[in-house]
Protein backbone atom coordinates (compact mmCIF):
# COMPACT_ATOMS: atom_id res chain seq x y z
CA UNK A 1 0.00 0.00 0.00
CA UNK A 2 1.39 3.30 -1.44
CA UNK A 3 1.87 5.54 1.69
CA UNK A 4 1.10 9.78 1.98
CA UNK A 5 3.20 11.53 -0.63
CA UNK A 6 4.42 15.33 -0.43
CA UNK A 7 6.05 17.53 -2.48
CA UNK A 8 8.85 19.16 -1.94
CA UNK A 9 10.41 17.51 0.18
CA UNK A 10 12.36 20.61 1.18
CA UNK A 11 12.33 24.21 -0.02
CA UNK A 12 14.24 27.19 1.17
CA UNK A 13 12.45 30.91 0.51
CA UNK A 14 12.88 34.52 1.22
CA UNK A 15 10.50 36.32 3.84
CA UNK A 16 7.41 37.77 1.69
CA UNK A 17 7.46 35.04 -0.71
CA UNK A 18 4.64 32.73 -1.27
CA UNK A 19 5.08 29.03 -1.10
CA UNK A 20 2.81 25.96 -1.86
CA UNK A 21 2.87 22.10 -0.71
CA UNK A 22 1.22 19.00 -1.91
CA UNK A 23 -0.15 16.26 -0.68
CA UNK A 24 -1.70 13.19 -1.97
CA UNK A 25 -3.34 10.84 1.00
CA UNK A 26 -3.93 7.16 1.50
CA UNK A 27 -6.44 5.70 -1.54
CA UNK A 28 -9.59 5.59 0.30
CA UNK A 29 -8.95 8.17 3.49
CA UNK A 30 -11.57 10.20 3.81
CA UNK A 31 -9.44 12.63 6.13
CA UNK A 32 -6.76 14.50 5.31
CA UNK A 33 -5.02 16.57 7.81
CA UNK A 34 -2.11 19.37 7.73
CA UNK A 35 0.32 19.76 10.73
CA UNK A 36 3.22 22.04 11.36
CA UNK A 37 6.13 20.90 13.54
CA UNK A 38 8.12 23.87 14.70
CA UNK A 39 11.75 22.62 15.77
CA UNK A 40 11.64 20.65 19.29
CA UNK A 41 8.04 20.44 19.46
CA UNK A 42 5.01 18.61 18.66
CA UNK A 43 2.79 18.92 15.50
CA UNK A 44 0.39 21.75 15.06
CA UNK A 45 -2.84 20.90 13.45
CA UNK A 46 -3.78 23.98 11.25
CA UNK A 47 -6.93 22.55 8.90
CA UNK A 48 -8.81 19.17 8.88
CA UNK A 49 -10.12 17.87 5.74
CA UNK A 50 -13.04 15.36 5.40
CA UNK A 51 -13.81 14.55 2.27
CA UNK A 52 -13.56 18.14 0.11
CA UNK A 53 -15.24 19.76 3.50
CA UNK A 54 -13.29 21.77 6.37
CA UNK A 55 -13.91 20.12 9.52
CA UNK A 56 -11.41 22.33 11.59
CA UNK A 57 -8.62 24.86 10.59
CA UNK A 58 -9.47 27.13 14.12
CA UNK A 59 -5.79 27.37 13.92
CA UNK A 60 -4.76 28.12 10.23
CA UNK A 61 -3.31 31.75 10.32
CA UNK A 62 -5.65 32.39 7.51
CA UNK A 63 -4.33 36.10 6.29
CA UNK A 64 -1.29 34.32 5.28
CA UNK A 65 -1.95 30.23 4.72
CA UNK A 66 -4.87 28.82 3.09
CA UNK A 67 -5.20 25.22 1.82
CA UNK A 68 -7.82 23.00 -0.38
CA UNK A 69 -8.90 19.90 -0.97
CA UNK A 70 -10.70 19.67 -4.94
CA UNK A 71 -12.03 16.59 -5.42
CA UNK A 72 -11.35 15.12 -1.89
CA UNK A 73 -8.15 13.89 -2.58
CA UNK A 74 -4.96 15.73 -2.94
CA UNK A 75 -4.95 18.78 -1.35
CA UNK A 76 -2.18 22.06 -1.16
CA UNK A 77 -1.30 24.31 0.96
CA UNK A 78 -0.39 27.94 0.59
CA UNK A 79 1.63 30.48 2.17
CA UNK A 80 1.70 34.14 1.28
CA UNK A 81 3.51 36.04 2.03
CA UNK A 82 5.70 33.72 4.40
CA UNK A 83 7.28 35.13 7.71
CA UNK A 84 10.17 33.96 9.21
CA UNK A 85 8.74 32.34 11.97
CA UNK A 86 6.81 29.91 9.51
CA UNK A 87 10.52 28.01 9.22
CA UNK A 88 9.48 24.51 10.04
CA UNK A 89 8.04 20.98 8.77
CA UNK A 90 4.58 20.96 7.18
CA UNK A 91 3.55 17.59 7.45
CA UNK A 92 0.54 15.80 5.72
CA UNK A 93 -1.75 12.91 7.43
CA UNK A 94 -4.96 10.81 6.26
CA UNK A 95 -6.82 8.53 8.14
CA UNK A 96 -9.76 6.33 7.34
CA UNK A 97 -13.02 7.47 9.01
CA UNK A 98 -16.28 5.59 9.77
CA UNK A 99 -18.93 7.56 10.69
CA UNK A 100 -17.54 10.54 13.05
CA UNK A 101 -14.83 8.05 14.38
CA UNK A 102 -11.18 8.68 13.08
CA UNK A 103 -8.43 6.28 13.40
CA UNK A 104 -5.00 6.27 13.65
CA UNK A 105 -3.10 8.92 11.38
CA UNK A 106 -0.81 7.55 8.78
CA UNK A 107 1.84 10.64 8.27
CA UNK A 108 3.89 11.51 5.30
CA UNK A 109 7.53 12.42 5.28
CA UNK A 110 7.06 15.98 5.42
CA UNK A 111 8.22 19.38 3.76
CA UNK A 112 11.05 21.05 5.48
CA UNK A 113 10.56 24.71 5.03
CA UNK A 114 13.14 27.25 5.45
CA UNK A 115 12.61 31.25 5.41
CA UNK A 116 15.20 33.28 5.23
CA UNK B 1 -1.12 24.92 26.63
CA UNK B 2 -1.19 21.85 24.99
CA UNK B 3 -3.37 18.68 25.82
CA UNK B 4 -1.09 16.03 26.47
CA UNK B 5 2.34 16.82 28.38
CA UNK B 6 5.25 14.09 28.17
CA UNK B 7 7.64 13.24 30.97
CA UNK B 8 10.49 13.40 30.77
CA UNK B 9 11.65 15.67 28.25
CA UNK B 10 14.56 13.62 27.25
CA UNK B 11 15.99 9.95 28.04
CA UNK B 12 19.36 8.65 27.55
CA UNK B 13 19.45 4.48 28.56
CA UNK B 14 21.70 1.92 27.58
CA UNK B 15 20.62 -1.19 24.55
CA UNK B 16 19.01 -3.39 26.81
CA UNK B 17 17.16 -1.27 29.31
CA UNK B 18 13.67 -0.05 29.46
CA UNK B 19 12.46 3.16 28.76
CA UNK B 20 9.01 4.73 30.47
CA UNK B 21 7.32 7.81 29.76
CA UNK B 22 4.64 9.24 30.73
CA UNK B 23 1.46 11.67 28.94
CA UNK B 24 -0.53 13.86 31.02
CA UNK B 25 -3.37 15.27 29.88
CA UNK B 26 -6.19 17.95 30.72
CA UNK B 27 -9.51 16.90 29.34
CA UNK B 28 -11.75 13.74 28.88
CA UNK B 29 -10.62 11.75 25.66
CA UNK B 30 -12.01 9.67 23.28
CA UNK B 31 -8.38 7.68 22.80
CA UNK B 32 -4.92 7.93 23.09
CA UNK B 33 -2.43 7.47 20.44
CA UNK B 34 1.37 7.20 21.11
CA UNK B 35 3.79 8.54 17.75
CA UNK B 36 7.47 7.54 16.77
CA UNK B 37 8.81 10.36 15.02
CA UNK B 38 13.08 9.40 13.71
CA UNK B 39 15.05 11.28 11.22
CA UNK B 40 14.74 8.27 8.82
CA UNK B 41 11.31 7.37 8.81
CA UNK B 42 9.23 10.14 9.93
CA UNK B 43 6.00 9.98 12.37
CA UNK B 44 4.89 6.37 12.59
CA UNK B 45 1.46 5.82 14.80
CA UNK B 46 2.53 3.19 17.62
CA UNK B 47 -0.31 2.15 19.30
CA UNK B 48 -3.84 3.41 20.08
CA UNK B 49 -5.61 3.27 23.35
CA UNK B 50 -9.64 3.79 24.05
CA UNK B 51 -10.55 5.50 26.91
CA UNK B 52 -12.31 2.36 28.07
CA UNK B 53 -9.15 0.31 27.68
CA UNK B 54 -6.66 0.32 30.97
CA UNK B 55 -3.45 -1.75 28.92
CA UNK B 56 -3.02 -2.51 25.88
CA UNK B 57 0.70 -4.37 24.26
CA UNK B 58 2.06 -4.50 20.68
CA UNK B 59 5.29 -6.19 20.29
CA UNK B 60 7.78 -4.87 22.93
CA UNK B 61 5.42 -1.86 23.66
CA UNK B 62 3.60 -1.03 26.67
CA UNK B 63 0.70 1.27 27.55
CA UNK B 64 -1.38 2.16 30.43
CA UNK B 65 -4.54 4.12 30.26
CA UNK B 66 -5.62 6.09 33.46
CA UNK B 67 -8.68 8.16 32.85
CA UNK B 68 -8.80 8.80 36.54
CA UNK B 69 -5.49 10.67 36.43
CA UNK B 70 -5.65 11.81 33.11
CA UNK B 71 -2.53 9.78 32.12
CA UNK B 72 -0.93 7.50 29.77
CA UNK B 73 2.38 5.65 30.18
CA UNK B 74 4.38 3.86 27.55
CA UNK B 75 6.84 1.45 27.99
CA UNK B 76 9.49 0.22 25.90
CA UNK B 77 10.96 -3.14 26.85
CA UNK B 78 14.37 -4.66 26.38
CA UNK B 79 15.31 -1.20 24.02
CA UNK B 80 17.15 -1.32 21.07
CA UNK B 81 19.28 1.62 19.19
CA UNK B 82 17.17 1.50 16.64
CA UNK B 83 14.45 3.27 18.99
CA UNK B 84 16.30 6.13 19.57
CA UNK B 85 13.62 8.67 18.19
CA UNK B 86 11.54 11.27 19.68
CA UNK B 87 7.67 10.02 20.99
CA UNK B 88 5.09 11.71 21.34
CA UNK B 89 1.48 11.09 22.81
CA UNK B 90 -1.88 12.41 21.22
CA UNK B 91 -4.97 12.70 22.60
CA UNK B 92 -8.52 12.35 20.01
CA UNK B 93 -11.45 14.23 21.41
CA UNK B 94 -14.92 13.05 19.48
CA UNK B 95 -16.48 16.11 20.42
CA UNK B 96 -13.64 18.43 18.97
CA UNK B 97 -14.57 16.84 15.28
CA UNK B 98 -11.61 14.27 15.95
CA UNK B 99 -9.10 16.70 16.60
CA UNK B 100 -5.94 15.18 17.29
CA UNK B 101 -3.55 17.08 19.48
CA UNK B 102 -0.05 16.15 20.52
CA UNK B 103 2.30 16.57 23.04
CA UNK B 104 6.19 17.93 22.98
CA UNK B 105 7.75 14.73 22.80
CA UNK B 106 10.25 12.73 24.61
CA UNK B 107 13.94 12.38 22.83
CA UNK B 108 14.84 9.00 23.79
CA UNK B 109 19.04 8.00 23.28
CA UNK B 110 18.81 4.46 23.25
CA UNK B 111 23.35 4.16 23.79
CA UNK B 112 24.55 0.83 22.25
Amino acid sequence: EAGVAQSPRYKIIEKRQSVAFWCNPISGHATLYWYQQILGQGPKLLIQFQNNGVVDDSQLPKDRFSAERLKGVDSTLKIQPAKLEDSAVYLCASSVTTGTYSYEQYFGPGTRLTVT
Amino acid sequence: SQQGEEDPQALSIQEGENATMNCSYKTSINNLQWYRQNSGRGLVHLILIRSNEREKHSGRLRVTLDTSKKSSSLLITASRAADTASYFCATLIKAAGNKLTFGGGTRVLVKP
